[in-house]
């Protein structure tokens, strides 16, 4: 079993729409949680990053942590066709650990 | 606009070949990552560097695979011989090295096809 676990997809949604992207783990040693875009031929970038449990809002987009589930959470609202891209969650322990677990990302496409 | 560079960008060679694979991090950034893309398995960290120093390189496959950094400019990545299961998409990130988690930027990535 994968550490981290993510829905591949692919997700196809109209423009407008609220988009829900989620991952699990199994590692209860993981406290920071992230979430990276990756546009066709190109390197993750970070989007969104929380430290242990809660919600964090930025525009239009909002990461949820639930450490007592193990799940982890991106929204999306008014979808735009520039969000279009591979999402991918990661996520980090607290002892010396700067390398990242990461799922293996879901391939969202909003329809204009 | 500093970004982490790699070379070279696509990559097509012969199974038994070496190939080579080069990062630039970001100019102040000690610690430098290798990964491998593929469709099934996602994004794997081969291994990373703090201040030049290998940390970690447990996920790398020690017979053929190797990671240095001969200064704090360049990191490489090498694959000797090359077989068609590496065919992958190679990315390279770097970072401040913050305690507790540290942003990465990655590179555009090297695709590499090996026949």
């Amino acid at each position: 079993q994968k550490e981290v676990e993510q829905d591949p997809g692919p997700l196809s949604v109209p423009e407008g729409a609220i988009v829900s992207l989620n991952c699990t783990y199994s590692n209860s040693a993981f406290q920071y949680f992230m979430w990276y875009r990756q546009y066709s031929r190109k390197g993750p970038e970070l989007l969104m990053y929380t430290y242990s449990s809660g919600n964090k809002e930025d525009g239009r987009f909002t990461a949820q942590v639930d450490k007592s589930s193990k799940y982890i959470s991106l929204f999306i609202r008014d979808s735009q066709p520039s969000d279009s891209a591979t999402y991918l969650c990661a996520m980090s322990g607290t002892t010396g650990a700067n390398n990242l677990f990461f799922g293996t990302g879901t391939r969202l496409t909003v329809i204009p | 606009d500093a970004r982490v560079t790699q070379t070279p960008r696509h990559k097509v060679t012969e199974m038994g070949q070496e190939v080579t694979m080069r990062c630039q991090p970001i100019l102040g950034h000690n610690t430098v990552f290798w990964y491998r893309q593929t469709m099934m398995q996602g994004l794997e960290l081969l291994a990373y560097f703090r201040n030049r120093a290998p940390l970690d390189d447990s996920g790398m496959p020690k017979d053929r695979f190797s990671a240095e950094m001969p200064d704090a400019t360049l990191a490489t990545l090498k694959i000797q011989p090359s077989e068609p299961r590496d065919s992958a998409v190679y990315f390279c990130a770097s970072g401040l090295g913050n305690t507790g988690t540290d942003t990465q930027y990655f590179g555009p990535g090297t695709r590499l096809t090996v026949l």
